[in-house]
């Protein structure tokens, strides 16, 4: 089983629409969780922490379901810019590399 | 530009060749990571160095794979031998002692093995 999983869709929603898609993590002991976007042949950006309470950044909120050991992002208002990949991000406590998922493709259409 | 950059951003070779590639990270940031991502896929945990010292490798590492990092500024990670296998994006990153998960990626090297 993979480590971190998402599903690859692709999203494709029309501009000003609201999405939301979620990734599983498999290991409980899991400690931090990001979320990154990555545009076509091009480097992985952090996109926003994802902390306990949930948070919000602008038209993006993440949130954490420790129980159920998922994440999950929500765009609202998309924009023809959000179009990119989400890669779904997990840290296990004392270690400092980054396990991604594969990712999910949205596509935002005028 | 302060981010982290790479070299080459290209790199096609054949089968059996070394390659070696460069990552400059951020000046102020003491811990670096390499990952390699295949297409359709996230990025992988290769190796991890803070200052000179590397601390952590993968098992994806074969050890026909080396990297270093002298002084603690620039890495290089070098090839040997590569295989068809060994094409990917190989990204550099790195992240200062106070924000140790918040990573900066450079733009990658993309290797072709012919």
């Amino acid at each position: 089983r993979k480590e971190v999983e998402q599903d690859p869709g692709p999203f494709n929603v029309p501009e000003g629409a609201t999405v939301a898609f979620n990734c599983t993590y498999s290991n409980s002991a899991s400690q931090s969780f990001f979320w990154y976007r990555q545009d076509c042949r091009k480097e992985p950006k952090l996109l926003m922490s994802v902390y306990s309470s949930g948070n919000e950044d602008g038209r993006f909120t993440a949130q954490l379901n420790r129980a159920s050991q998922y994440i999950s992002l929500l765009i609202r208002d998309s924009k023809l810019s959000d179009s990119a990949t989400y890669l779904c991000v997990v840290n296990m406590r004392n270690d400092y590399k980054l396990s991604f998922g594969a990712g999910t493709t949205v596509t935002v259409r005028a | 530009d302060t981010g982290v950059s790479q070299d080459p951003r290209h790199k096609i070779t054949k089968r059996g060749q070394n390659v070696t590639f460069r990552c400059d990270p951020i000046s102020e940031h003491n811990r670096l990571y390499w990952y390699r991502q295949t297409l359709g896929q996230g990025p992988e945990f290769l190796t991890y160095f803070q200052n000179e010292a590397q601390l952590e490798k993968s098992r994806l590492l074969s050890d026909r794979f080396s990297a270093e990092r002298p002084k603690g500024s620039f890495s290089t990670l070098e090839i040997q031998r590569t295989e068809q296998g060994d094409s990917a994006m190989y990204l550099c990153a790195s992240s200062n002692r106070d924000r140790v998960l918040e990573q900066y990626f450079g733009p990658g090297t993309r290797l072709t093995v012919t």
